[in-house]
């Protein structure tokens, strides 16, 4: 199973102010993936991390908002911009290896937005 | 990706087994039924997945109908770590990358 490191864990931020998560698995996976989970609901995918190419986003998702960088083959980050409460909820990330068509999670970033 | 269908809520004894449901009416051909689970305050984890045999690994098996409409996730013997929400996801195995679309799933609720 693939370990995956997400950080921070936790955070309380700001209305209007940032806030970046990274992503760090243990080896190369060929697809990264981040989803939003608000309070009392399921997962929803925000948008796919490409390496070395601009991210695509779900319909509802834009860039501006959340600003995705995949440098390499391991390591990605998510920027919750310009922050409200509404943003509040928790942002995991997932990762598919090329030759194993399983999901595996990080266990996520639990954002609190005052 | 097929859409599907699962009770919001069910209750296990613990020691027994749970039979979790999944409508998936409209599934095509090309798509694989996918089950995942998530314990409170983790990410999800990965179960079991299938396309037309049933399926059986250390965690569960997978009774997938003969018209391929439905399927059932099954907990041979529930235990107080299987409460989780258990989610039901229908797609075509190459799509897009991988991804999952996730439905409001399952809750259960193992008691002793």
């Amino acid at each position: 199973s693939a370990v995956i490191s997400q950080k921070p864990s936790r955070d309380i931020c700001q209305r209007g102010t940032s806030l970046t998560i990274q992503c760090q698995v243990d080896s190369q996976v060929t697809m990264m993936f981040w989803y939003r989970q608000q309070p009392g609901q399921s997962l929803t995918l925000i948008a796919t991390a490409n390496q070395g190419s601009e991210a695509t986003y779900e319909s509802g998702f834009v860039i501006d908002k959340f600003p995705i960088s995949r440098p390499n083959l391991t390591f990605s980050t998510l920027t919750v911009s310009n922050m409200s409460p509404e943003d509040s909820s928790i942002y995991l990330c997932s990762v598919r290896y090329s030759t194993n068509e399983k999901l595996f999670f990080g266990s996520g970033t639990q954002l609190s937005v005052l | 990706d097929a859409k599907t269908t699962q009770p919001p809520s069910m209750d296990c004894a613990e020691g027994r087994a749970a039979n979790l449901p999944c409508n998936h009416s409209t599934i095509s051909g090309n798509e694989y039924v996918y089950w995942y689970r998530q314990i409170h305050s983790q990410g999800p984890q990965y179960i079991i997945h299938g396309l037309k045999n049933n399926e059986t690994n250390e965690m569960a098996s997978l009774i997938i109908t003969e018209d391929r409409k439905s399927s059932t996730l099954i907990l041979p013997h529930a235990t107080l770590r299987d409460t989780a929400v258990y989610y039901c996801i229908v797609r075509f195995f190459y799509n897009q990358g991988g991804k999952l679309i996730f439905g409001q799933g399952t809750e259960l609720s193992v008691k002793p």
